[in-house]
């Protein structure tokens, strides 16, 4: 398996634009996570699935981020519009369950907004 | 989930083992103590859990105190690279569902 594939790996946006990540899950994971990462914050989870539906979004920042599972492989994290305090590193991970603590997490994308 | 405490960095010489504590002096009895690292630039990585026996595989020792309140991530042989951030998470099991609550970590330096 390839394990979770995150695109783009890099993005360089002016504020104001659209951005849109995208994550697709290890095979047969049902639950996935989407995390941000700064040197400020650190590590912070944003949003989780399980089965496609979202469980607890309390983490995303404001109204300007939305995070979707159009299909059980397959998410993307939206950001519009978008504001320079989001460039950061955005990363997905997947799990086979939501109870396990074995997350995957794939290479991030580095978002810097100018 | 209760809180971790790691000192912010260690250096250690390669070849010889790494030994990283942490200190979760309030965890619940239904609280496991996970450990991530993060190599630069990489993803965060799964390395160990455990509950309250020790625990081993192809990465690392997993060494819990009898009364649960801290633990020691040991590296029997260290490498290069494993120069990284690790990571010491508690988490519960529940319904509810499942957030890894990352912390500061602590930055492993592995030295030739």
């Amino acid at each position: 398996d390839a394990g979770v594939i995150q695109s783009p790996r890099h993005e360089v946006t002016e504020m104001g634009q659209e951005v849109t990540l995208r994550c697709k899950l290890i095979s047969g994971h049902n639950s996935l996570f989407w995390y941000r990462q700064t040197m400020m914050r650190g590590l912070e989870l944003l949003i989780y699935f399980n089965n496609n539906v979202p469980i607890d979004d309390s983490g995303m920042p404001e109204d300007r981020f939305s995070a979707k599972m159009p299909n059980a492989s397959f998410s993307t994290l939206k950001i519009q519009p978008s504001e320079p305090r989001d460039s950061a590193v955005y990363f997905c991970a997947s799990s086979a369950t939501l109870s396990t603590g074995e997350l995957f997490f794939g290479e991030g994308s580095r978002l810097t907004v100018l | 989930d209760a809180k971790t405490t790691q000192p912010p960095s260690m250096d250690c010489a390669e070849g010889r083992a790494a030994n990283l504590p942490c200190n979760h002096s309030t965890i619940s009895g239904n609280e496991y103590v996970y450990w991530y690292r993060q190599i630069h630039s990489q993803g965060p990585q799964y390395i160990i859990h455990g509950l309250k026996n020790n625990e081993t595989n192809e990465m690392a020792s997993l060494i819990i105190t009898e009364d649960r309140k801290s633990s020691t991530l040991i590296l029997p042989h260290a490498t290069l690279r494993d120069t990284a951030v690790y990571y010491c998470i508690v988490r519960a099991l529940n319904n509810a569902g499942n957030m890894l609550t990352f912390g500061g970590g602590t930055r492993l330096m592995v030295k030739p």
